[in-house]
């Protein structure tokens, strides 16, 4: 089946840490997207690609980073410069053209020991 | 600025009776305009994507609708069910700086 794989389901976070929070999709989508979603907002994204080796930075990318060295995959790192990292992380994809709708994978939630 | 807005913030309705979710936003020069459902604990679940040309998008019991121009859309959903229970959101895919920007959702609860 297609579809997007975000793993792990539940993470844990120590003090100082960086963790990697992992993406991957068999649709063939140029497009990928990482959110955050907190209690009662709405998502926020943090950073989109629309193509392999790009991307772009979204209205909160302080305190994290992502690379995209192949098309399948967007893993979203969360560096100890975040000091606000709980919370709910959702990774989305898009075909190429304007109405082609956003699929989201089942999310990481990131909790802090 | 852009905006997304949805009201009521969280809705209960006895099983059987047909609802509206209400989906509002600022600035009508979109692409498209997106209803998700979402879980508690899980990702977004892509349900109806009505594009700026359309006027409404169905799928079996839901039906939206898109008025471009008021800055609005509308979820119907027909003969409700307690397994409707869940959070709907819109997103609207914005002309300007291609943005999609969420709203925080409608929290809907079916009583069995």
């Amino acid at each position: 089946d297609g579809g997007i794989t975000q793993s792990p389901k539940y993470l844990f976070r120590k003090e100082g840490q960086n963790v990697t929070l992992s993406c991957e999709q068999n649709l063939n989508h140029d497009a990928m997207y990482w959110y955050r979603q907190d209690p009662g907002q709405g998502l926020r994204l943090i950073y989109y690609s629309q193509i392999v080796n790009d991307f772009q930075k979204g209205d909160i990318a302080e305190g994290y980073s992502v690379s995209r060295e192949k098309k399948e995959s967007f893993p979203l790192t969360v560096t100890s410069a975040q000091k606000n990292p709980t919370a709910f992380y959702l990774c989305a994809s898009r075909d190429r053209g304007p109405n082609q709708p956003q699929h989201f994978g089942d999310g990481t939630r990131l909790s802090i020991l | 600025k852009q905006e997304v807005t949805q009201i009521p913030a969280a809705l209960s309705v006895p099983e059987g009776e047909n609802l509206v979710l209400n989906c509002s936003f600022t600035d009508s020069a979109i692409y498209n305009l997106q209803w998700f459902r979402q879980d508690p604990g899980k990702g977004l679940t892509s349900l109806l994507l009505i594009q700026s040309s359309q006027r409404e998008q169905t799928s079996g019991r839901l039906n939206a609708s898109l008025d471009k121009s008021s800055g609005r859309s509308t979820l119907y959903i027909a003969a409700s069910q307690p397994g409707d229970s869940a959070t709907y959101l819109c997103a609207v895919r914005f002309h300007r700086d291609d943005k999609i920007i969420f709203g925080k959702g409608t929290r809907l609860h079916i009583l069995p």
